[in-house]
């Protein structure tokens, strides 16, 4: 499975868009790009996922270089609530066997 | 809908003692089922993964066991819990794309 490298911490002004960088250079070509949040002592909740293109949710968007080697989740109008740890994990589809392999993630504080 | 039930929240145990933690999945057949484990409150460490009934896969060596006696069912056990198995053990089901986890159990070993 595939590594991923995100900044430890970051920090976003209530109200702006918050955007979170994720390096994942050994990428292969059937694994996804996950992105998943978790509050203080809660499950991790899922965000978005992508293979190549951009997407966009009612949570975030994720924009995937043409290179597939680091992705950006964006979370366009960050609130108070989205302070939590999110981890970008690339890994495969359950019927390929996938499995999520969680690293240390980035934890974003919103403040106001 | 879905669920993912995952109990109990909250356990303290002593050294030695044996351990059994359940996870029900309902809404769904034949998920891939997973036990993960959060410790200081960072980096969550997959344990166990399970294709199936009777299928289980080990990732790390540790104290700890699985078994899938059902298809919506996943245990996670012990027969001597240690002080490094506390935790916070999360239980996550997949069908497609992307997990659900469980809302966690949150093991104290004293």
């Amino acid at each position: 499975d595939a590594k991923t490298t995100q900044p430890p911490s970051m920090d976003c002004a209530e109200g702006r868009a918050a955007n979170l960088p994720c390096n994942h250079s050994t990428i292969s070509g059937n694994e996804y790009v996950y992105w998943y949040r978790q509050i203080h002592s809660q499950g991790p909740q899922y965000i978005i996922h992508g293979l190549k293109n951009n997407e966009t949710n009612e949570m975030a968007s994720l924009i995937i270089t043409e290179d597939r080697k680091s992705s950006t989740l964006i979370l366009p109008h960050a609130t108070l609530r989205d302070t939590a740890v999110y981890y970008c994990i690339v890994g495969g589809i359950y019927n390929q066997g996938g499995k999520l392999i969680f690293g240390q993630g980035t934890e974003l504080s919103v403040k106001p | 809908s879905q669920t993912i039930h995952q109990w109990p929240a909250t356990l303290v145990q002593p050294v030695g003692s044996p351990l059994s933690l359940e996870c029900t999945v309902e809404g769904t057949s034949n998920p891939n089922l997973y036990w993960y484990r959060q410790a200081a409150g960072r980096g969550l460490q997959l344990l166990f993964y399970s294709v199936g009934i009777g299928q289980i896969s080990s990732e790390v060596p540790q104290n700890l066991s699985a078994s899938r006696p059902q298809d919506r069912q996943f245990i996670l056990s012990s027969k001597k819990l240690l002080l490094s198995d506390s935790g916070f053990y999360l239980c996550a089901w997949s069908e497609g794309y992307g997990y659900t986890f469980g809302s966690g159990t949150r093991l104290t070993v004293v």
